[in-house]
């Protein structure tokens, strides 16, 4: 079975602080992708990233880095110079190589950006 | 571009009370739909995915049913609703094909069971 853990619940910074969501993964396909999604208050998710099980290169889209590594079966997010807009759940998600069964997601991180 | 819609935004029903939410896709064609649920405080839950036309799977075994009877839509459905149905619902899709392909979800459903 799959299961993505996202041990910090809520994180609270202070707008311009670095701050690093965390997500560790478990599955025993040698074929999985990983995904970050957004949740703001308005509630619809906001696709954010996906990265393959072959591909353990970091990732940064402007203030948003990722850090993909299979020896801790970890693929966790840091946001760059906060910002207020930045509140929202964020999730982490992976599914299997195969089929078309969906994601499983972890319960989410609500990152409080505080002005 | 693909655009999704959901509806209702909000609900609000009795229990044992039937249930029709609706989920549309535009500007694709066989995608693969999905429908989650997230409960107050948790993670999203997948309870059904369709491939394809009359195509259901189930994730979950409940009072729910979802169908699917034209290519670009997707229903869930319960005949009577129970307390623990309430929570966010949101419908996703996907391009056709495995699951290397990003879900892209609609705006949700605010289901609440008084």
């Amino acid at each position: 079975a799959q299961k993505v853990t996202q041990a910090q619940t809520e994180i609270s910074v202070v707008e311009k602080e670095d701050v690093t969501l965390d997500c560790v993964y478990e599955t025993r396909d040698t074929t999985y992708y990983l995904f970050w999604y957004k949740q703001p208050p308005s509630g619809e998710l906001v696709f954010l990233i996906r990265r393959n099980s072959f591909d353990e290169q970091n990732e940064i889209s402007g203030r948003y880095s990722w850090n993909f590594q299979k020896s801790t079966s970890s693929f966790n997010f840091t946001i760059t110079a906060s910002q207020v807009v930045d509140s929202a759940v964020y999730f982490c998600a992976l599914s299997s190589g195969g089929g078309a069964d969906g994601l499983t997601f972890g319960k989410g991180t609500h990152l409080i950006i505080q002005p | 571009s693909q655009t999704i819609h959901q509806w209702p935004a909000t609900l609000v029903q009795p229990v044992g009370s039937p249930l029709s939410l609706e989920c549309t896709v535009e500007g694709t064609s066989n995608p693969n739909l999905y429908w989650y649920r997230q409960a107050a405080g948790r993670g999203l839950q997948l309870l059904f995915y369709s491939v394809g036309i009359g195509q259901i799977s189930s994730e979950v075994p409940q009072n729910l049913s979802a169908s699917r009877p034209q290519d670009r839509q997707f229903i869930l459905s319960s005949k009577k609703l129970l307390l623990s149905d309430s929570g966010f619902y949101l419908c996703a899709w996907s391009v056709i094909g495995r699951n290397n392909q990003p879900q892209h979800f609609g705006d949700g459903t605010r289901l609440s069971i008084l």
